[in-house]
Order: structure tokens, then sequence, then C-alpha cells
């Protein structure tokens, strides 16, 4: 079993949808979580960091962590074109690594 | 926030040579890194740059086949060495500051293989 997993889409929503996306994990020890954007061609960028159950939110964007499900996902509301892109989870497995998941890309149609 | 640059862009090399990769970051940090990225799928760690000392290689990458520098807080290379068309892809320079989770990424440099 691979240590993250995530759908790899892609996914193609209407402009004002609501958009889901989600990661597997597989080690319960794991605590902190993170989700990247990265636009065609360019590096990753930190969206959200968490490192708790429950929810965290930032403007349109939602984190939320289910520890006991080892389940992340990314909810992001009323959705823009400039949203359209490649959303990668990211999980700390120690202070100095970060593994990532395949990354999901998301196409919002105006 | 840090902000990473990249050196070359994307650069088309002969099978058998060796291509060096510049990161410089706008400010000092503890950690660089350097993953590769195929097309469509995620980022794999290559190994952790460590100012002063060898660089610490993730399990299927070794320095032999890609030596990386780190001789300030500030910049760090990685060399691809002999390289075959399995090498192609996308290279990126990461930095961690201050807090652990800060980690920012270059805008990566694309590599064909021919």
């Amino acid at each position: 079993q691979k240590e993250v997993e995530q759908d790899p889409g892609p996914l193609s929503v209407p402009e004002g949808a609501i958009v889901s996306l989600n990661c597997t994990y597989s080690n319960s020890a794991f605590q902190y979580f993170m989700w990247y954007r990265q636009y065609s061609r360019k590096g990753p960028e930190l969206l959200m960091y968490t490192y708790s159950s429950g929810n965290k939110e930032d403007g349109r964007f939602t984190a939320q962590v289910d520890k006991s499900s080892k389940y992340i996902s990314l909810f992001i509301r009323d959705s823009q074109p400039s949203d359209s892109a490649t959303y990668l989870c990211a999980i700390e497995t120690s202070y100095d690594k970060v593994i990532f998941g395949p990354g999901t890309s998301l196409s919002v149609i105006p | 926030s840090a902000v990473i640059s990249q050196k070359p862009s994307r650069d088309i090399c002969q099978r058998g040579t060796s291509l060096t990769i510049q990161c410089q970051v706008d400010s000092q940090v503890t950690m660089m890194f350097w993953y590769r990225q195929q097309p469509g799928q995620s980022l794999t760690l290559i190994a952790t740059a460590n100012q002063g000392s060898e660089a610490t290689y993730e399990s299927g990458f070794v320095i032999d086949k890609f030596p990386i520098s780190r001789p300030n807080l500030t910049f760090s290379t990685l060399t691809v060495s002999n390289m075959s068309p399995e090498d192609s892809s996308i290279y990126l320079c990461s930095a961690r500051g201050g807090s652990s989770y800060e980690q920012y990424f270059g805008p990566g440099t694309r590599l064909t293989v021919t």
C-alpha cells in the first residue's frame, strides 16, 4: 500500500461549484497534513496546513482531517477558473521529510 | 516566504552527458531538497542537501548519479550524471524556512534526454 493515495482525476467542474479533493494515508502516526497547488509549468505552492483532526478554513478553502479514518480532504467553495490546477496532498512524516500524493488535476469551466 | 530560482529552466541533453542544475534562494533557509517529478506524477524526493556536509539520499538515488552540493545557506546544485532517456523529468528545488511546514519550491528544470 502506498503511503499517500489520491484520485488523480482529471476533475472538471462548472464555475461556482463546490469541489471536494481527497487523500488517504496509511500510517496513523502521521500528524502534519498539507495541501499544495501546482499550476502548469510551475512549482507547487502551499495552500493549507493542519496538524489536527477537524476543519481549518482559509477564505474559499477548507481543509479537513479525519485521523480515525486516515482521510484528508480539501473543499473549494465558489470555484473559479483560476483554481484550475493540480492539487497535491502532502504529509510530513518527520521534521525533514514530506511525502506527496500523486495529485488531482482540476479544471473549472467558466 | 522564500523565493527560489532555478537555472536552467529547461534543457535538452544527449545521452551520456551530465547537467548541473542551480538553485538560489533569496533568503537563508535551514533545509534544501531536490525532487523529481515525472510528467503527470507526483514529486519524488531525491535527497536533502546539507550545508557543509554530504547530502542525504533517498532509497533508489545514489551520489554517483545525482551529486549534490550546498556550499552555503542559500545555494545548492544538483548534477544529473551520465544521463539516459529515463532521466527525462522535471527537477525541483525546495527549501524549508524557520517553521517546519513552510516548504517552498522553485519553478523546476525541465530536462529532456535524447
